[in-house]
C-alpha cells in the first residue's frame, strides 16, 4: 500500500459526460501529480500541484482540469468525454516540489471507460 | 529533451533464475534520478528502486538491483531469484531538475514455473 488513495476505482460513463476523479496523497506529501495511461500513448504526465498551486502542465486537454484543496487532496475533472479518454488515471504524490531524488508514490488508479 | 528507451517489449524467465530488464536514457542535465516501477495485472504502479546520477554505488532493494552505467546512459533492472509473482509490466522512468517523471514503454516480464 503506497499510502495514496484514489476514488473511484472504476468509472463507466457515456460520451459527452463529465466526471471527477479524486486523490488523497500520502500523509505529509505536498505534491500531487496526475498521469494518464492508455494503450496507445503509454504513461503521460497531465498536471502537477504543489501545496494548492499548479506547478507544471503536461499533455492535458483543455476539457480536463484539476485542483488541489487546502487539505491537499486533489481532483481531476474530465468533461465532454470522448471514447479516446478511456484510460487508467493515476495520481502520484511526493514530499517536495523540487528535486530529482524524490520518489513518486502512485495510487491504485481510476479506470475510466467511456461508452 | 528527456527520453527513456526500453527495447524489450516482452521477456520470459524461468522461476528462480535472474533476469535483466534493459533501460537507456538520455538527458543533458547532470543531476537526474532513475526509477523502476512494477505494474501487475491488477493495475497499480509499485515503486521498486531508485538510482541518483551522483550515486557512486548501484542501488539495491532486496531481490532488485540496478546496474547503473553512467557513461553508457543505461540503468538496467536486475531481478534475482525470480518468482511467479514477479510477472508484470516493468517501467523505467527518469526525472531531472523539476520535471515530472518520463516513462519508457515498459517490458512485460513473464515468469515460467
Amino acid at each position: 500500500d503506497s499510502g495514496v488513495t484514489q476514488t473511484p476505482k472504476h468509472l463507466i460513463t457515456a460520451t459527452g459526460q463529465r466526471v471527477t476523479l479524486r486523490c488523497s496523497p500520502r500523509s505529509g506529501d505536498l505534491s500531487v501529480y496526475w498521469y494518464q495511461q492508455s494503450l496507445d500513448q503509454g504513461l503521460q504526465f497531465l498536471i502537477q500541484y504543489y501545496n494548492g498551486e499548479e506547478r507544471a502542465k503536461g499533455n492535458i486537454l483543455e476539457r480536463f482540469s484539476a485542483q488541489q484543496f487546502p487539505d491537499l487532496h486533489s481532483e481531476l475533472n474530465l468533461s465532454s468525454l470522448e471514447l479516446g479518454d478511456s484510460a487508467l488515471y493515476f495520481c502520484a504524490s511526493q514530499t517536495a516540489q523540487l528535486g530529482s531524488t524524490d520518489t513518486q508514490y502512485f495510487g491504485p488508479g481510476t479506470r475510466l471507460t467511456v461508452l | 529533451a528527456q527520453k527513456i528507451t526500453q527495447t524489450q517489449p516482452g521477456m520470459f524467465v524461468q522461476e528462480k533464475e535472474a533476469v535483466t530488464l534493459d533501460c537507456t536514457y538520455d538527458t543533458s542535465d547532470p543531476s537526474y534520478g532513475l526509477f523502476w516501477y512494477k505494474q501487475p495485472s491488477s493495475g497499480e504502479m509499485i515503486f521498486l528502486i531508485y538510482q541518483g546520477s551522483y550515486d557512486q554505488q548501484n542501488a539495491t532493494e532486496g531481490r532488485y538491483s540496478l546496474n547503473f552505467q553512467k557513461a553508457r546512459k543505461s540503468a538496467n533492472l536486475v531481478i534475482s531469484a525470480s518468482q511467479l509473482g514477479d510477472s508484470a509490466m516493468y517501467f523505467c522512468a527518469m526525472r531531472d531538475g523539476n520535471t515530472p517523471l518520463v516513462f519508457g514503454k515498459g517490458t512485460r516480464l513473464s515468469v515460467i514455473a
